[in-house]
């Protein structure tokens, strides 16, 4: 089965660091991705992790843990244009296809 | 540039009136797939295509045809479209089976009266 957990909404204010945090299940794993998606957009490709640890990216940093079944994404020096739905994917080989979670709707306020 | 184009990108259409939805992208993909979105449900795979003349169920397949006959287009036909279809749809590529991440179209918001 594909089981993935994300918080549905979370507020922070300019400036600061948030982290979103994303737990799943599932067959075949092999990778996780996070997408930014500004309401009613397309989806847009934020991180890949394949192995365990932290990659970082500018403002953005992802961390996995696969024997955990656990990611995280951290968004530093938040911006009033970070105020969006943030989707964790894992990669599901056995089923070719990407996995999306319902998302966490982050909100950055003044 | 690189680029999955749907079209069109607003619809609204009755119940039981054919219609499609063209997707197309010029980066030479493998994979193209397509998802619809709902509040709180998230993206849901409909259909998906590994290569030309091979497609497969998603998860939410009913109601909806797809063809690949050429490498670059993978259009959604809805036969007989019903309000529960309403949504917003994708339609996404990727180099491989997901391993490089997908590209996204821009989205196509049905609405079935």
């Amino acid at each position: 089965g594909q089981n993935i957990d994300q918080p549905t909404e979370m507020t922070a204010t300019e400036g600061a660091i948030v982290q979103i945090n994303c737990t799943y299940q599932t067959s075949g794993f092999n990778g996780l991705f996070w997408y930014q998606q500004h309401a009613g957009e397309a989806p847009t490709f934020l991180s890949y992790n394949v192995l365990d640890g932290l990659e970082e990216k500018g403002r953005f940093s992802s961390f996995l843990s696969r024997s955990k079944g656990y990611s995280y994404l951290l968004l530093k020096e938040l911006q009033m244009k970070d105020s969006a739905s943030y989707l964790c994917a894992p990669l599901n080989t056995g089923f070719q296809k990407l996995v999306f979670g319902t998302g966490t709707r982050l909100l950055v306020s003044p | 540039e690189a680029q999955v184009t749907q079209n069109p990108r607003y619809l609204i259409t009755v119940t039981g009136k054919k219609l499609t939805v063209t997707c197309s992208q010029n980066m030479n993909h493998e994979y193209m797939s397509w998802y619809r979105q709902d509040p709180g449900l998230g993206l849901r795979q409909i259909y998906y295509s590994m290569n030309v003349e091979v497609t497969d169920k998603g998860d939410v397949p009913e109601g909806y045809k797809v063809s690949r006959k050429e490498k670059r287009n993978f259009p959604l036909i809805l036969e007989s479209p019903s309000p529960n279809q309403t949504s917003l749809y994708f339609c996404a590529s990727s180099l491989a089976a997901g391993e490089n991440g997908y590209t996204f179209g821009s989205g196509t918001r049905l609405t079935v009266v």
